[in-house]
């Protein structure tokens, strides 16, 4: 069955502290990774598109990469600002739907 | 430009209820989705539409949960006689075609006692 895990499950970080969340996948074909951010109370917000091994996107102080079996969101020098809960999706071959991880809930501390 | 709008925003209903949740997709997308998402998780899938045709409805839980776009544009999910379990957010998202970058509401907050 294709699957998405994300970890760790919660960070906390202090202000200025760099890390990585993680996102690996078990697909039988890809077409797609994404992330989103959402925040409590509201709906995911697109962050970026991942399409082959090998790419990269960036966007203010975060960085999307993607392997064949895993993308990587790091995170430099976060701002309280930053905190919130981080989605990766899949969406394979043949289909349309987004298959979501359970997320990474982010706080970042002053 | 205006997003993805849901209404209402939030929702009780007593178990046995009937509800019916409502999505405005961005202007001139094609493809709509719904997901649901329990408290602490990611959202999951459970049915889409590309213009009025619902092409794939594998995840609705059950016959209780009926989905409708009539015109190919504001779009309805029903549940009757709704349960607890049924307690979740329900998101909706649309995509300017089909495989395009999904953008999502605000989500339904619906709660059964």
């Amino acid at each position: 069955e294709d699957q998405v895990t994300q970890s760790p499950e919660a960070l906390r970080l202090q202000e200025g502290e760099s890390s990585s969340l993680n996102c690996s996948y078990t697909v039988s074909g890809l077409r797609g990774l994404f992330w989103y951010r959402q925040d409590p109370g509201k709906g995911p917000e697109f962050l970026f598109t991942l399409y082959s091994a090998g790419e990269e996107k960036e966007k203010e102080r975060l960085k999307a990469t993607l392997t064949k079996k895993e993308s990587f969101l790091h995170i430099t020098a976060p701002k309280p600002e930053d905190s919130a809960t981080y989605l990766c999706a899949v969406q394979f071959q043949g289909a349309q739907k987004l298959v979501f991880g359970q997320g990474t809930r982010l706080t970042i501390n002053p | 430009g205006a997003g993805v709008s849901q209404s209402p925003r939030y929702k009780v209903a007593k178990r046995g209820q009937d509800v019916a949740l409502r999505c405005d997709p961005i202007s001139g997308h094609v493809s709509l989705f719904w997901y649901q998402q329990a408290l602490g998780q990611g959202p999951e899938f459970l049915t889409y539409f590309q213009n009025e045709a619902q092409l794939d409805k594998s995840g609705l839980p059950s016959d209780r949960f009926f989905a409708e776009r009539p015109e190919g544009s504001v779009s309805t999910l029903k549940i009757q006689r709704t349960q607890q379990e049924d307690s979740a957010v329900y998101l909706c998202a649309s995509s300017l075609a089909l495989l395009d970058t999904q953008y999502f509401g605000p989500g339904t907050r619906l709660t059964v006692l």
